[in-house]
Parts: C-alpha cells; sequence; structure tokens
C-alpha cells in the first residue's frame, strides 16, 4: 500500500510568487492535515480537511488556503511568498479528524529567495 | 508559555544506555498522545502511540500522566540507529471540530560507538 504521497519534493520560489503543494492520503484516510515546520521546530498546524471541508486553520495568514477533493486529494495554496515561508511542508493522513494515528508524507522543502 | 514542551537536548549517550525522555503538555483537554522519530531533513515517523496504561515496544515504552500532564519515552539498550530527533505530538480538539497535533519542539538524541 502506498503512503502518503508529496509532491513536488523540492521547490525553489521567488518572493512574492504562488506556490501549489499537492498530497495524496493513505488509501481509505478521509483527513487530511497540513504542518509547516522550520529548522529547529516541530511542525505547525496549518490546515485540517475532512470530507471536502475546512475542519481547523492555525494561525496562518489569509495568504494560505488549501481544499480537499473527492478523492480526498488535498492542495496547500500560498501566495505573495515571503522568505519567511521557506520552511519543510507537511502533509498528514489520519482516518478522521482525532480518530487513530496521523501519518505524514515525505514534506515538500520550499525554498524561497 | 508553550502549548507542548520538550527539552531540545542533545541527549548524546553512548550505546546500550538507557535514556529517558519527558514531555509537558498544558492543555487538560488533550485526548491522545503520540512519540513521532524524525531523521535529519526527513518526515516525522510514528514511533508509538502512548496510552494512559502505558505501552511497550520492544526497546521502547511510553507512558502518560494525565493528573501531571506529562508523557515519558524510554528507551532501553540504545542502538546507533536510534539516532534521531524525538518529537512528542498532543492531539487537541479545538473550536468547531478541529483536531490537530501539537508538536514540541523536539529532543536530539546522538547515540555514540
Amino acid at each position: 500500500d502506498a503512503g502518503v504521497t508529496q509532491s513536488p519534493t523540492h521547490l525553489i520560489k521567488t518572493r512574492g510568487q504562488h506556490v501549489t503543494l499537492r498530497c495524496s492520503p493513505i488509501s481509505g484516510h478521509k483527513s487530511v492535515s497540513w504542518y509547516q515546520q522550520v529548522l529547529g521546530q516541530g511542525p505547525q498546524f496549518i490546515f485540517q480537511y475532512y470530507e471536502k471541508e475546512e475542519r481547523g486553520r492555525g494561525n496562518f495568514p489569509d495568504r494560505f488556503s488549501a481544499r480537499q477533493f473527492p478523492n480526498y486529494s488535498s492542495e496547500l495554496n500560498v501566495n505573495a511568498l515571503l522568505l519567511g515561508d521557506s520552511a519543510l511542508y507537511l502533509c498528514a493522513s489520519s482516518l478522521e479528524p482525532g480518530r487513530g494515528e496521523a501519518f505524514f508524507g515525505q514534506g515538500t522543502r520550499l525554498t524561497v529567495v | 508559555r508553550k502549548e507542548v514542551e520538550q527539552d531540545p537536548g542533545p541527549f548524546n549517550v553512548p550505546e546500550g544506555a538507557t535514556v529517558a525522555f519527558n514531555c509537558t503538555y498544558s492543555n487538560s483537554a488533550s485526548q491522545s498522545f503520540f512519540w513521532y522519530r524524525q531523521d535529519c531533513r526527513k518526515e516525522p515517523k510514528l514511533l508509538m502511540s502512548v496510552y494512559s496504561s502505558g505501552n511497550e515496544d520492544g526497546r521502547f515504552t511510553a507512558q502518560l500522566n494525565r493528573a501531571s500532564q506529562y508523557i515519558s519515552l524510554l528507551i532501553r539498550d540504545s542502538k546507533l540507529s536510534d539516532s534521531a530527533t524525538y518529537l512528542c505530538a498532543v492531539n487537541v480538539r479545538g473550536g468547531g471540530a478541529t483536531n490537530k497535533l501539537i508538536f514540541g519542539t523536539g529532543t536530539l538524541l546522538a547515540v555514540q560507538p
């Protein structure tokens, strides 16, 4: 069985640009959450989606948005990139929000220059 | 005060040693608890869920103390391959239907030959 897959694995963008990150959850998992991890810190919660609806949002600006598709895959969009958005973006898959463990994809390493 | 706190380490231990990590959390509504292992520049991988009764998986033992709001991870007979960052994570039900993982900053373990 495939685990959580994310694409792309690495990305370099310029300040002010827009980026779209993609995630496919484990088969049978309906909940996808996005996290941002900067060097030396634990992952920080950005969004949670379940059954195509946003279930929660962390303390991130409106430049961050996401959506979930009927097949439960998800996209994270970040507009007007800032240098401080450089981080590892992680997608976590779980059966349902709060039920069972969460499993992470390999992440997308975003560098903003 | 951070919602989840860990000693960042590093913990430098010789092979074969026993090492213990503690993690404290501030939200008494926390529902479930986990330890993740993260290798350098990789995604967090679930090591263990933590149950009130305590649980063991080989050389790893996890404990939860709800009264004192801390969780612990004990690693016996440390191996070189145990060198990694250990993240504790707490699942918190937030406003609405949000369930999110709150992570500590991680504890770096370096097992020396």
